[in-house]
Order: structure tokens, then sequence, then C-alpha cells
């Protein structure tokens, strides 16, 4: 069983707020993800890490900014949100050197921007 | 690049009848593949994994897949199918890169009839 949380699980919120949504993970793992997933759709991914301080971005643009100053934390920025923003956002964890690198997925957030 | 496949967005079987949920990739290096699944307003569990050890990789819940390198194929199988695994299942492979990404295909909802 996998140990990666994300807070909250909905949010719903007005055009033009900042909104952060909080991915924790406990098992140590130095890479981390995000993902974005309409509904009934494939998973896009829109940031990754390698490790502290690292941050990339993944195959989908995505206005949303990360951050990684703990390893066990990678939070998901959007400054300002847009209905364009109404998605599921997921982030993952996984623990490299073995080269398979399985990813562990946390709960999701729904949000919703009106 | 890698890529993968899925054939059919929606499979429908009977309560007690063979699952079958077909997944084709196309990869550079000998690939890693895994099946998650996703039940609604979750994150994704893995269920399988195959790390070029055994061709035919039993995971979670009853479900198995085999790795047929000839037919680039990693179809996942169950042998009795239960009301619980109603679900939408993904087939991702491994990038082959130092990222350790995964390329997901679109998914597969399987409905099972009573």
């Amino acid at each position: 069983e996998a140990d990666i949380y994300q807070t909250p699980r909905y949010l719903v919120i007005g055009t033009g707020k900042k909104i952060t949504l909080e991915c924790s993970q406990t098992m140590g793992h130095d890479k981390m993800y995000w993902y974005q997933q309409d509904p009934g759709m494939e998973l896009h991914l829109i940031h990754y890490s390698y490790g502290v301080n690292s941050t990339e971005k993944g195959d989908l643009s995505s206005e949303s900014t990360v951050s990684r100053i703990r390893t066990e934390h990678f939070p998901l920025t959007l400054e300002s949100a847009r209905p364009s923003h109404t998605s599921q956002y997921l982030c993952a964890s996984s623990k490299p050197g073995t080269g398979e690198d399985t990813q562990y997925f946390g709960p999701g957030t729904r949000l919703t921007v009106l | 690049a890698q890529s993968v496949t899925q054939l059919g967005s929606h499979v429908s079987v009977s309560e007690g009848a063979l699952v079958l949920l077909r997944c084709n990739y196309s990869s550079s290096v000998p690939p890693y593949l895994f099946w998650y699944v996703q039940y609604p307003n979750q994150g994704l569990q893995l269920l399988l994994k195959y790390t070029s050890a055994a061709t035919l990789v039993k995971g979670i819940n009853g479900f198995e897949a085999e790795f047929k390198k000839s037919e680039t194929s990693f179809h996942l199988t169950k042998p009795s199918a239960h009301m619980s695994d109603a679900a939408e299942y993904f087939c991702a492979v491994s990038s082959g890169d130092s990222s350790y990404k995964l390329i997901f295909g679109s998914g597969t909802r399987l409905l099972v009839r009573p």
C-alpha cells in the first residue's frame, strides 16, 4: 500500500483565485509526478521532479507551477485559476534505481473552476 | 518513442465471464509494462507489472497478463469477472530513458453486467 496523500480531494473555486494542490509521500521516493486527467480520459504528465530543487515540465503544457523544497512534498500551484483548469490532478511518486520505476498514485484532487 | 494502444474504450462482460483487456505497445528498448486500475473518484492502483522476468505476470484481484514480444502485446485477463471489477483500466510502458516517465494508454472502461 502506497503512502501518498493529496489535499484537498475536491475543490470548487472561482475564476482568478490562486490555488495550491498539496501532495506528500512518506516513502522517501526521490521522483514525483503530476498528471492531469479529464473525466474518462487518459493521463497527461504535466510536471515531474527527480529530487529536491529539481523540476521539469511534462509532455502536456500547463500553466501551473511546481516546487520541490523537501523530498516528501511536491505542491502544484495555479496563480490564477480559469474554467479551462477544471480537471482531476493526480500526484505520483517512484523510487529510482531499478529502471522499472513503478509509480504509486495518490487519490487525486478534483478541481472545478467556476 | 514508446507508445501504448488500448483497443476498445469500453468492454462489457457478464458477471462470471472471462475478462480480456487488450494492450499493444511500441518500444525501442526492452519495455517495462504496467497495468493500473482506477475506481471512480480515486487515483490509480497498480494491478501488475512486467519487468523482464516471467512473461506471465500475476497481479492482485485475480488478474494476470502475458508479455508477448512477437506480438508486442501485454493483454490483461481474469477468468471470472466480479461486479467489483467494474472500473477504468490503464496500460502503461516506461519511457526507457533517464526520465523514467510512464506513457499511458487511453484506458478501457470495464462494465460488468449482473
